[in-house]
């Protein structure tokens, strides 16, 4: 299996642009999450999905940030419009639930956004 | 207020040591804590899960600890060497009747020669 694909690597914009950020699971894995780190703040948790439904999108730090699952196999998290202070990397992480337990996280290599 | 404290500092071990890095979290009740390893650059990859009703687990030169009563982690690395140079993250599920899962800040760890 590939892991987790998350696309773009990186991502150059500048403020007031949309950004659209890419994450393929590993096939089979049934809860998908966003995370975002920075140095000041860590990993933080943004969303998760299980079974392609959100279950927590409480640390979505606003309105201008929104995630999808429309299948099982993809997943985009967007800032519309962007800031300076969004400049982060974003981690997405799938894994195999049992017990209604995640369990195990799979990351990906993550995508560096830098907003100027 | 709930959190999840780390080592604050950068741990530096000589070579051959055991390292020994602390995950204290308050006001949770998790089911089960877990270890990631972080080099730069790089997504987090697990290492370890300990569940609540374990007091230890043991993998390689790796050793995880849990106790609930102190609401506290401990991670060992037994033997250590250079390649174990990295960033550790504990990672818990913060309400153990919920599927989500949250970091420690990290402790930067780095064993010289």
């Amino acid at each position: 299996d590939a892991g987790v694909i998350q696309s773009p690597r990186h991502e150059v914009t500048e403020m007031g642009q949309e950004v659209t950020l890419r994450c393929k699971p590993i096939s089979g894995h049934d809860y998908l999450f966003w995370y975002r780190q920075t140095m000041m703040r860590g990993l933080e948790l943004l969303i998760y999905f299980n079974n392609n439904v959100p279950i927590d999108d409480s640390g979505m730090p606003e309105d201008r940030f929104s995630a999808k699952m429309p299948n099982a196999s993809f997943s985009t998290l967007k800032i519309q419009p962007s800031e300076p202070r969004d400049s982060a990397v974003y981690f997405c992480a799938s894994s195999y639930g049992t017990g209604g337990a995640p369990g195990e996280l799979f990351f990906g290599e993550g995508s560096r956004l830098t907003v100027l | 207020s709930q959190k999840i404290e780390q080592n604050s500092e950068a741990l530096n071990i000589q070579e051959g040591k055991t390292a020994t890095l602390t995950c204290n979290y308050t006001n949770y009740s998790p089911a089960y804590l877990q270890w990631y390893r972080q080099d730069p650059g790089r997504g987090p990859v697990f290492l370890l899960l300990i569940r609540e009703n374990e007091k230890e687990k043991r993998k390689e030169r790796l050793k995880v600890t849990f106790d609930t009563t102190l609401k506290q982690s401990l991670f060992h690395i037994t033997a250590s060497q250079p390649a174990d140079s990295a960033t550790y993250l504990c990672a818990l599920d913060p309400n153990s009747s919920a599927s989500k899962i949250i970091f420690g800040s990290g402790t930067r760890l780095s064993i010289r020669p």
